[in-house]
């Protein structure tokens, strides 16, 4: 089972900063991973596929970037908008495994 | 648009049972394959059972073989999760998940579920 470390836990941001999240594999898991965006009560969103393909209707503000066994979002030009909780998922071998997610607050 | 909302979940004993229905719309509910996906109260994410559209090939995580069974009624369009022998552990948020190629596609918001005495 392939274990997912993401990081950070949490991160606080200002409109128009630009924030990182990190996800680690603990194998290689070639570009099988995705980026969700979940905020509270609501359904989680499909963010990013394949590390680094933005799904239509992400804005591109996000994108993606990594192969193998270190991964990351990024965000540009923070927006209010973008207070949400962010997990990784991959997809290279079975059971799917999560990042244990990443709360960014926006000041 | 594709919607999943689940529904089913509330306040269960231990060695209670519980059953979780997930509603489809949207899409072509049949062709594809379905997964419940918990999170446990200040935990993550993770995956508990996977369905193939024509339930021939389900799958559980350790923790809820013998307990949970997963089923679809393509013709409802809808996913179930009975759950049994419930334990305090499988206190969560239930997810129901839309599978494709690339992983998971949809979400539903989720259905809270908690075993307490």
């Amino acid at each position: 089972e392939t274990t997912l470390t993401q990081s950070p836990a949490f991160m606080s941001a200002t409109p128009g900063d630009k924030v990182n999240i990190s996800c680690k594999a603990s194998q290689d898991i070639d570009d099988d991973l995705n980026w969700y965006q979940q905020k509270p009560g609501q359904a989680a969103i499909f963010i990013i596929q394949e590390a680094s393909t933005l799904v239509p209707g992400t804005p591109p503000r996000f994108s993606g970037s990594g192969y193998g066994t270190d991964f990351s979002l990024t965000i540009n030009d923070i927006e209010s908008g973008d207070a949400a909780y962010y997990f990784c998922l991959q997809h290279d071998n079975f059971p799917y495994t999560f990042g244990q997610g990443t709360k960014l607050e926006i000041k | 648009e594709v919607q999943l909302v689940e529904s089913g979940g509330g306040l269960a004993k231990p060695g209670g049972s519980l059953r979780l229905s997930c509603a489809a719309s949207g899409f072509n509910f049949s062709i594809y394959s379905m997964n419940w996906v918990r999170q446990a109260p200040g935990k993550g994410l993770e995956w508990v059972s996977f369905i193939n559209s024509i339930s021939s090939h389900t799958f559980y995580t350790d923790s809820v073989k013998g307990r949970f069974t997963i089923s679809r009624d393509n013709a409802k369009r809808s996913l179930y999760l009975h759950m049994n022998s419930l334990r305090a552990e499988d206190t969560a948020i239930y997810y129901c998940a839309r599978l494709v190629a690339v992983g998971i596609d949809y979400w539903g918001p989720g259905t809270p579920v908690t075993v307490a005495s």
